[in-house]
């Protein structure tokens, strides 16, 4: 199993620029999620989907973000327009919605000038 | 919600000595606490987990223990190297569809030799 994977592994965008950024789970797990990874906030949860309904989305910051979950296989988070203070590590991660055991993508580091 | 609060955020040892990493939580219907190790460019890995039927867990040099009355747990790494050198972050859940892992704001583990 190749775990998840996440695309692109960095993403330097000029502010006001609109920044996709892309998961694909592992193969069969129904439960998805996506992190933010700063030194001053830690990792925050920003959106989790199950069966890809989105559950809770109250941690994405603002309107500027949002995620789809077309499929079983693909996400998307997408920031429009980007602004400096959303450079940040975002990860998605997966599981089982029956098993707590969480895998993480690799992170896409987003840098916004 | 939940919120985990997690101590020391930096810990220095000598190799061969233990580190002890400590996590309280608010949410008293949690039931699971993984701890992840992160390495610098990585995404988190699940490197122990335990559930609260269990007060104590072991594998190898990585112990975990439980006290739910108190509503803390602590991961104990002994005999540490060089290569134990990493961010560690604890997490709790209740485990139940639909519920996220909600993470504390780590801790950085250097081991020096």
């Amino acid at each position: 199993d190749a775990g998840v994977i996440q695309s692109p592994r960095h993403e330097v965008t000029e502010m006001g620029q609109e920044v996709t950024l892309r998961c694909k789970p592992i193969s069969g797990h129904n439960s998805l999620f996506w992190y933010r990874q700063t030194m001053m906030r830690g990792l925050e949860l920003l959106i989790y989907f199950n069966n890809n309904v989105p559950i809770d989305d109250s941690g994405m910051p603002e309107d500027r973000f949002s995620a789809k979950m077309p499929n079983a296989s693909f996400s998307t988070l997408k920031i429009q327009p980007s602004e400096p203070r959303d450079s940040a590590v975002y990860f998605c991660a997966s599981r089982y919605t029956t098993n707590e055991k969480l895998f993480f993508g690799s992170g896409t580091q987003l840098s916004v000038l | 919600g939940e919120n985990v609060e997690q101590h020391p955020s930096t810990l220095s040892v000598q190799e061969g000595d233990s580190a002890v990493i400590k996590c309280t939580y608010s949410d008293s219907a949690s039931n699971y606490f993984p701890w992840y190790k992160q390495e610098l460019g990585k995404g988190p890995q699940l490197i122990i987990d335990i559930r609260s039927n269990v007060g104590e867990k072991k594998d190898q040099r990585i112990a975990v223990t439980l006290n739910k009355t108190a509503k803390h747990f602590s991961l104990h790494i002994t005999e540490t190297q060089p290569e134990d050198s990493a961010v560690y972050f604890c997490a709790a859940t209740t485990n139940q569809a639909g519920t996220a892992l909600i993470f504390g704001k780590g801790t950085t583990l250097s081991v020096s030799s």
